[in-house]
């Protein structure tokens, strides 16, 4: 069974506190993505990455860096976290081109107070 | 990069077929309609795509219009379980999936 994980359920951090989203993927796909979702705005990308070291910015990666050392790993990374970055991180993985299903984990829900 | 229109929400009967439009009258000739869903707290899950010729799969039917400027989702005996907002996308070119905000489909018992 295919399988994208992601570190934490729920995450609670203050103002300030650097913080890191962990993703895994045991599909040896490519491509690995993060997208963040808040009422009203669906779900919109910050980072992606096509290959190991690689990275792409997306639609909001202000405030966001990635980090991708193994093919499996992605992670998200928050420097100074801010209350306006509250919100649910979804990571998501994809082997190859658009056209190929896109499997995402169960999401990790932030909390910056 | 295709823009896509849907309802906002849209309720259906339990047991009846759940018809889900979606507009994208900007689509070019070689660009696949994609659909998702997303069942509260999961993150989404792949349904079906197409690019001209209607689709169909054990989840739904893709039935997509002659001139390709809209399709509709089709839940043929919608179960609870199909509440979930579902995203019609077209991918913009080969690397990213852009989600808009979906249609909220509620089944009612």
């Amino acid at each position: 069974d295919v399988k994208v994980t992601q570190s934490s359920r729920y995450l609670v951090k203050r103002t300030g506190e650097k913080v890191f989203l962990e993703c895994v993927q045991d599909m040896d796909h490519e491509n690995m993505f993060w997208y963040r979702q808040d009422p009203g705005l669906g779900l919109r990308l910050i980072y992606f990455s096509y290959d190991v070291k690689m990275k792409e910015k997306g639609d909001i990666p202000e405030g966001y860096s990635v980090s991708r050392e193994k093919k499996e790993r992605f992670s998200l990374i928050l420097e100074s976290a801010s209350t306006n970055q509250t919100s649910m991180y979804l990571c998501a993985s994809r082997k190859g081109t658009v056209f190929n299903e896109q499997f995402f984990g169960p999401g990790t829900r932030l909390t910056v107070l | 990069d295709a823009k896509t229109t849907q309802p906002t929400s849209m309720d259906c009967a339990e047991g009846r077929a759940a018809n889900l439009p979606c507009n994208h009258s900007t689509i070019s000739g070689n660009e696949y309609v994609y659909w998702y869903r997303q069942i509260h707290s999961q993150g989404p899950q792949y349904i079906i795509h197409g690019l001209k010729n209607n689709e169909t799969n054990e989840m739904a039917s893709l039935i997509i219009t002659e001139d390709r400027k809209s399709s509709t989702l089709i839940l043929p005996h919608a179960t609870l379980r199909d509440t979930a907002v579902y995203y019609c996308i077209v991918p913009w070119g080969n690397e990213k999936l852009t989600f808009g905000t979906g249609t909220r489909l509620t089944i009612i018992p």
